[in-house]
Parts: structure tokens; sequence; C-alpha cells
């Protein structure tokens, strides 16, 4: 059991390039999230799926598409790169009846130079 | 005015101390209240929750809540040089809305 994976552990992109944040969990949870932790931020969410073929904004969307590819998979995609993308990205996924308990990912750190 | 405050420190003490971690909060709408726990270049992770007022307690760790002051606290007694992290606090407003709100963490050494 891996619980929630994430890859890449770190990137770094020239602004303007894109990429795709992968993340997977072998709970069977509905509900995904990924959010950005910035210093001084706390962790802000960008967009969440609350079940396979669902997604949502969160606090923080724009410049980020997701995709629900199953129920074990939540994409993350920075079409266009831009410096103020540089943070560490968190993926995580809720325990169904649970009082909260999110389950976090190790993390993705991207800078954008 | 965020929904959640949370002091980000860093709070420095001595092993053995007492900790008190606190963060306030404005939408009476919260029910749920937690505090996770993260690592240095770590995922958090999920340390307590407790519903409504009250308090919690979890070995040297106790939560506690006061609905009417709209603030939360996490006290760590006998702290540990292993306690060394950022304490985060979130909340909900009912279960099954799903959707956490977190405080900005506060950044905890525990010096030997």
């Amino acid at each position: 059991n891996a619980g929630v994976t994430q890859t890449p552990k770190f990137q770094v992109l020239k602004t303007g390039q894109s990429m795709t944040l992968q993340c997977a969990q072998d709970m069977n949870h509905n509900s995904m999230y990924w959010y950005r932790q910035d210093p001084g931020m706390g962790l802000r969410l960008i967009y969440y799926s609350a079940s396979e073929g669902t997604t949502d904004k969160g606090e923080v969307p724009n410049g980020y598409n997701v995709s629900r590819l199953n129920k074990r998979e939540f994409s993350l995609r920075l079409e266009s790169a831009a410096p103020s993308q540089t943070s560490v990205y968190f993926c995580a996924s809720l325990r169904q009846g649970a009082a909260y308990e999110q389950y976090f990912g190790p993390g993705t750190r991207l800078t954008v130079t | 005015q965020k929904e959640v405050e949370q002091d980000p420190g860093p709070l420095s003490v001595p092993e053995g101390a007492i900790v008190s971690l606190n963060c306030t909060y404005s939408n009476s709408a919260f029910q749920y209240f937690m505090w996770y726990r993260q690592y240095s270049r770590k995922g958090p992770e999920l340390l307590m929750y407790t519903y409504s007022s009250g308090n919690k307690e979890d070995g040297r760790f106790t939560a506690q809540v006061d609905k009417s002051s709209k603030y939360i606290s996490l006290f760590i007694r006998d702290s540990q040089p292993s306690d060394s992290a950022t304490y985060l606090c979130a909340m909900n407003p009912i279960q099954g809305a799903q959707k956490l709100v977190f405080g900005q963490g506060t950044r905890l050494t525990i010096n030997p």
C-alpha cells in the first residue's frame, strides 16, 4: 500500500514551458486534491475532484488545468509556466466517511525560471 | 481577512517544555477542527481532529476548541526534539463538504 504517490519529485522549467504533475492513490478514495504551498501562505487549494469524472476549482486555479483520469489518478497541468508558479505542489486524497483525514503525497518541488 | 489565522512563528522551545499552538477563525459554520504535522520536505499528516467544542487528548497532545471565541489550540506536553515540525490547523464546516481551510502553519523547533 503506497498511499499517495507523486511524480516527479523535482522539476525546473523555463517560463512558457508546459508540464504535467502526476498523482495516484491506491486507497480507493473518491476525492482527490491539488494544493500548492508557499512560505507564509500555508496550503492553498488549486483544484479538487469529489469523484471520478468531476473537477472543481479551488482558491487559486488560474494557470492550471486538471484531469481525473480514473479513480486512482488525478493530474495537474501547467500549460505555460510562470515564475509565480514556483512552489511545492501536494496531491491529497480523502478517506470516505472519516472526519476529513486527508492523505498527502510527498510533494513536487517546482522551480520556474 | 483570512478565514483561518495562524502565527507562522518560528517558535523555538527547550526540550521538555509545554508548547501551545493556536489558530483563530472567522467562519462560525466550522464544525470539524484538525491539526496536521508536517516534517521538513514531507507532506502533512493528520495528528488530531475534534468535532465542535471541547478537548481531546492523545498521549502528549491535547486539542482544544473554543467555538464561542473562535479559537483552537494544540498543546504538546513534555516536548521532544522529534516534535520539531510545522503544525497546520485545518477546518471544515460539515461532514461531506470535503474542502478544508488551512492555516498558514507554525514552524516549531524543540531544542535538546
